[in-house]
């Protein structure tokens, strides 16, 4: 079985210092791991993606994410953070399952707070 | 692209109602799925349809739940009897193809049972 872990809940940055919000995972196989952000009152919205290749994934709003095979993690990293950024953060992953099914298990999430 | 729509955004019923949720996925995508988000549990996947069939009914709570894809164009989550410990925000999500494309969200419908 699959699973996810983003260990912290709540996570706290100033605005313009770095962030990085964890994410851990388990998977039989090669995972294909994503990022979703998700605004109040709204859906969850794509950020980025992992498939195959360059560790170093870069996806919208200056957000990238590294891929460690050794250390199962695909933590989610921006420069520079922004008041705006604030929101809830969730970690995918996806394999196929029996029969060409899709299995997609998100994390618990993690609320990021940037500070002013 | 209007995205994923779902109706209606809020619903508020008494316990033992029949409540019916629905969703309109982005045209030309193959594959949806229905979630719930509450505070406890977190996100939960419901049912997932491929191509309108349902491939994966195996999150959905009890009988009391069903799900529905008459077309590629719509699908319905009904709840009869609704309880109150259904209260929760129902996403509808979309994508195309294989696993390792992206969902596409609607804005959730918030459901609360009285």
């Amino acid at each position: 079985a699959q699973s996810v872990a983003q260990p912290e809940d709540q996570v706290n940055v100033a605005e313009g210092n770095p962030l990085t919000v964890k994410c851990t995972y388990s998977v039989s196989g090669n995972p294909y791991l994503f990022w979703y952000v998700q605004y109040p009152n709204r859906g969850l919205q794509f950020l980025l993606k992992y498939i195959t290749g360059d560790n170093l994934v870069k996806g919208s709003y200056g957000f990238e994410a590294e891929f460690n095979k050794s250390q199962t993690s695909f933590h989610l990293k921006k420069p520079s953070a922004l008041v705006s950024d604030s929101a809830l953060y969730f970690c995918a992953v996806s394999v196929i399952s029996s029969g060409s099914a899709r299995q997609l298990t998100f994390g618990s999430g993690t609320q990021l707070t940037v500070l002013p | 692209d209007a995205g994923v729509i779902q109706s209606p955004r809020h619903e508020v019923t008494e316990m033992g109602q029949e409540v019916t949720l629905r969703c309109k996925p982005i045209s030309g995508h193959n594959s949806l799925f229905w979630y719930r988000q509450t505070m406890m549990r977190g996100l939960e996947l419901l049912i997932y349809f491929n191509n309108n069939v349902p491939i994966d009914d195996s999150g959905m709570p009890e009988d009391r739940f069903s799900a529905k894809m008459p077309n590629a164009s719509f699908s319905t989550l009904k709840i009869q009897p609704s309880e109150p410990r259904d209260s929760a925000v129902y996403f509808c999500a979309s994508s195309w193809g294989n696993y390792n494309s992206p969902l596409h969200f609607g804005n959730g419908t918030r459901l609360t049972v009285t």
